[in-house]
């Protein structure tokens, strides 16, 4: 039963221009998500979080937005880069859990030069 | 700090083997998580450790079992391997509380002929 869904498994953008990769979540009680980016041959690296009492969260080019009541979240890089290329997973966590995290089948972003 | 760090990065294995495979956490950590990533299906929790002790649980067979040991390392065994257990084997560890991040190492990729 996948709890978080990543509905596009691929993204392709220029650079320079926005990536906008999208989450949505089935169960309620999920009250903290993460982004994580993966490469090749290594493991995945936290990238960003927000937990459930905001509905965005910026880190430098990147900010996470979340729609409680829709039950979605999403990741905005802007401007996107070269090295942005990876895989990115989204993935949530609460005390219904107990710490475990739940992650979606990631989205595999490509950013043309 | 070192980072996780999981051995060994490589494996093959023929069906009806077993297989052991080790973690060792971010020193400090407490709780080490497994996960099986396969394409399309993102990562899989298969489960976590904390202080020694199975705090959660996924939902794999029984073949898949691990343990933690008093220094917080961790192992996970595979037994009687079928060919769909050919996958990437990611540890992550984190303090252990509500809500900590976690931190993955670059995973043990396994093959079952």
């Amino acid at each position: 039963d996948q709890q978080v869904k990543q509905n596009s498994p691929s993204l392709s953008v220029q650079e320079g221009r926005i990536s906008i990769l999208n989450c949505d979540y089935t169960n309620s009680m999920f009250d903290y998500f993460l982004w994580y980016k993966k490469y090749p041959a290594e493991g995945p690296t936290f990238l960003i979080s927000i937990s459930s009492i905001k509905d965005k969260n910026e880190d430098g080019r990147f900010t996470v937005f979340l729609n409680k009541s829709a039950k979605h979240l999403s990741l905005h890089i802007v401007p996107s880069q070269p090295g942005d290329s990876a895989v990115y997973f989204c993935a949530a966590s609460g005390t219904s859990n107990d710490y475990k995290l739940s992650f979606g089948a990631g989205t595999t972003v490509t950013v043309r030069a | 700090k070192a980072g996780v760090t999981q051995t060994p990065r490589y494996l093959i294995k023929t069906r009806g083997q077993q297989v052991t495979l080790s973690c060792s956490p971010i020193s400090g950590h407490r709780s080490v998580s497994w996960y099986q990533q396969t394409p399309g299906q993102g990562l899989q929790f298969l489960f976590e450790y904390f202080s020694e002790t199975q705090r959660n649980k996924g939902n794999f067979p029984g073949r898949f079992s691990g343990r933690q040991f008093s220094n917080s390392r961790s192992e996970m065994n595979v037994s009687t391997l079928e060919l769909g257990d050919s996958a990437l084997y990611l540890c992550a560890s984190s303090l252990g509380g509500e809500n900590n991040e976690q931190f993955f190492g670059p995973g043990t990729r396994l093959t079952v002929l």
